[in-house]
């Protein structure tokens, strides 16, 4: 099936400094997505993007958190600066339709 | 509030046995979809599903939008369908709600 890819997989970084989580959507999709998944508990929607432009975003997605995908290349989830409960895995999907989902990136933040 | 409420929170099956998850929803909904969610932790789509029922190989997905519930039905279970099911909601147009999961484990 599509497919969506997430760089990197891993991620670990001090407390403090700023992180760029890459998604590279399924080509034809219009809707992007970020989520957030702290280890044993709930998948927590942050946002939503179409047409360049946020179109929702949550409670979790803070003050230090940004997305934007420039010219059709990857869509970015930036965090600065990063804290201590950011430590999560992060997942990337995107639909036309059906949400397709990323392999996800884990990020420690120490 | 949860939006989302799937139950139950865990299931202990023997091979060969069917299952039934539910998740029901305290809003309207547009559609809903039903993923797996590896040990690893990637999700995998099982159905995308505004409506009715929905088959594929041994699994069965039925949604009821006036009642505001779905169902995942796995028949004849495998130790290999072992791991979490997760339903989302799809309340408006593109942006989907996460229930927090049914884990399943299947044992020989």
């Amino acid at each position: 099936g599509p497919k969506v890819l997430q760089i990197p997989s891993h991620q670990i970084i001090d407390m403090g400094q700023m992180v760029t989580l890459n998604c590279d959507p399924v080509s034809n999709h219009l809707y992007f997505y970020w989520y957030k998944q702290i280890l044993g508990q709930q998948m927590e929607f942050l946002v939503n993007f179409y047409n360049g432009k946020v179109m929702e975003k949550s409670k979790l997605f803070k003050d230090q958190f940004s997305v934007e995908r420039p010219d059709g290349s990857y869509f970015t989830l930036k965090i600065q600066p990063t804290a201590l409960e950011d430590s999560a895995v992060y997942f990337c999907a995107s639909s036309l339709n059906e949400q397709y989902f990323g392999p996800g990136t884990r990020l420690t933040v120490l | 509030g949860q939006q989302v409420q799937q139950s139950p929170a865990s299931l202990v099956l023997q091979e060969g046995e069917n299952a039934e998850l539910q998740c029901n929803f305290s809003t309207s909904l547009n559609s809903m979809q039903w993923f797996y969610q590896r040990p690893g932790g990637s999700l995998v789509s099982l159905f995308y599903n505004p409506s009715g029922t929905k088959h594929s190989g041994r699994l069965t997905s039925t949604t009821v939008i006036k009642e505001r519930r779905s169902s995942l039905h796995i028949s004849s279970s495998q130790t290999t369908d072992s791991g979490t099911y997760l339903c989302a909601l799809e309340p408006g147009y593109q942006n989907f709600y996460f229930g927090k999961g049914t884990s399943l484990t299947v044992i020989p």
